[in-house]
């Protein structure tokens, strides 16, 4: 079956553009999380969807980024004002429920490049 | 403040070696333990998850021990294949219902023929 799918692959944006990145998860999982991961690092965690709502958006580096999940599936992380900082490969990842024990399913990410 | 370390950033071994990776962590208290696989340019994929009142799981090639006292978990692939070198991470996930994921830095394995 499908598994997690994310678009754009590539994203090249200039310094103060807004941006968004779409994450469309597995059909019936419920959870769904963001990632950040830079070159040579883990993933780092950004925010949490239990069905519509953010569960955990602790994340979150500041108010720059929003995600929303308005019918429960597609998820749409938004970058508002960009900086150069903000490049790095977007992980979204999906479970079947919220149960602390799921596996994530991941998809292949999108690499944002800011210039 | 929370910490997790992986023993190397890059580890190489020889094709049919046991290869060990080391996941170490500070001021934290995680029910869970889970490893990835992660390839060039993928998203990291599931291997195993080990709770915190289990010492050891094993799947096919893989063995993951956790040992809550030194707070640790080892990862091992016997047999090891020029298949398995990628980019192996460690992932932990805390008690009462929290969800998200906290990854070490990643360690990748080059398994030489």
């Amino acid at each position: 079956g499908a598994g997690v799918s994310q678009t754009p692959s590539n994203k090249v944006t200039e310094k103060g553009k807004y941006v968004e990145l779409r994450c469309d998860p597995i059909s019936g999982h419920t959870a769904l999380y963001w990632y950040r991961q830079s070159l040579g690092q883990g993933p780092e965690f950004l925010i949490y969807f239990q069905g519509t709502g953010a569960a955990d958006d602790s994340g979150l580096p500041n108010d720059r980024f929003f995600a929303v999940r308005p019918e429960g599936s597609v998820s749409t992380l938004k970058i508002q004002r960009t900086e150069r900082g903000d490049s790095a490969v977007y992980l979204c990842a999906s479970s079947p429920t919220g149960t602390s024990y799921n596996e994530q399913f991941f998809g292949p990410g999108t690499r944002l490049t800011v210039l | 403040s929370q910490k997790i370390e992986q023993n190397s950033e890059a580890l190489n071994i020889q094709e049919g070696k046991t290869a060990t990776l080391t996941c170490n962590y500070t001021n934290y208290s995680p029910a869970y333990l889970q490893w990835y696989r992660q390839d060039p340019g993928r998203g990291p994929v599931f291997l195993l998850l080990i709770r915190e009142n289990e010492k050891e799981k094993r799947k096919e090639r893989l063995k993951v021990t956790f040992d809550t006292t030194l707070k640790q978990s080892l990862f091992h692939i016997t047999a090891s294949q020029p298949a398995d070198s990628a980019t192996y991470l460690c992932a932990l996930l805390g008690f009462q219902g929290a969800q998200k994921l906290v990854f070490g830095q990643g360690t990748r394995l080059t398994i030489n023929p």
